[in-house]
């Protein structure tokens, strides 16, 4: 089956411009999480889905960073008038349920000029 | 704070060798652990999952231990090979919380 997918791999935008992320979960899986990779932070969770709700949004950097989940299924990670320090991968997980095995996607690599 | 700490952070060996990976948390309430590998720009790929009342999980050549009461997790390669070289992370999900605090890494460079 497939797995975690995500979309665009690749986004450079100019500073202060909005980009979306998606991602597309594994079937089945109610659970759907974010993280963020960038030098120098290591990976840091961003927030977690489990159906259509966030129930933690604690790793959230900012108020220009906003997510949604439609349809218990793909989730888009929104940054709203990115800046620099926003390049980083972005990372989707699922999991079954919450607490289950995490499984990752191949990220989308942000570079905000 | 749950902190995640991975020695060694590089490691290189001649192939063939057994070798260890050290994953140490200050936070010994956790409801699971897990190790990845990590190729270079590519995403994470899932090894072993150990839950908290488990001592170890066994995947081929990977053995993963837990010892959860010193806070502190080994991966553990057999007869390592060019193919494994690769950033190894660990995560631990503490319990009530759903998100995976992530080690540092250590990167693995197996020589032919």
């Amino acid at each position: 089956g497939a797995g975690v997918s995500q979309s665009p791999s690749n986004k450079v935008t100019e500073k202060g411009k909005d980009v979306e992320l998606r991602c597309d979960p594994i079937s089945g899986h109610t659970a759907l999480y974010w993280y963020r990779q960038s030098l120098g932070q290591g990976l840091e969770f961003l927030i977690y889905f489990q159906g259509n709700s966030a129930p933690d949004k604690s790793g959230l950097p900012s108020d220009r960073f906003s997510a949604e989940r439609t349809g218990g299924s793909v989730s888009t990670l929104t940054i709203q008038r990115t800046q620099q320090e926003d390049s980083a991968v972005y990372l989707c997980a699922s999991s079954l349920a919450v607490g289950d095995e995490q499984f990752f996607g191949p990220g989308t690599r942000l570079t905000v000029l | 704070k749950q902190e995640v700490t991975q020695i060694p952070a590089a490691l290189s060996v001649p192939e063939g060798e057994n070798l260890v990976l050290n994953c140490s948390f200050t936070d010994s309430a956790i409801y699971n652990l897990q190790w990845f590998r990590q190729d270079p720009g590519k995403g994470l790929t899932s090894l072993l999952l150990i839950q908290s009342s488990q001592r170890e999980q066994t995947s081929g050549r990977l053995n993963a231990s837990l010892d959860k009461s010193s806070g502190r997790s080994t991966l553990y390669i057999a007869a390592s090979q060019p193919g494994d070289s690769a950033t190894y992370l660990c995560a631990v999900r503490g319990t009530g919380f759903q998100k995976l605090v992530f080690g540092t890494g250590t990167r693995l460079l197996v020589s032919p």
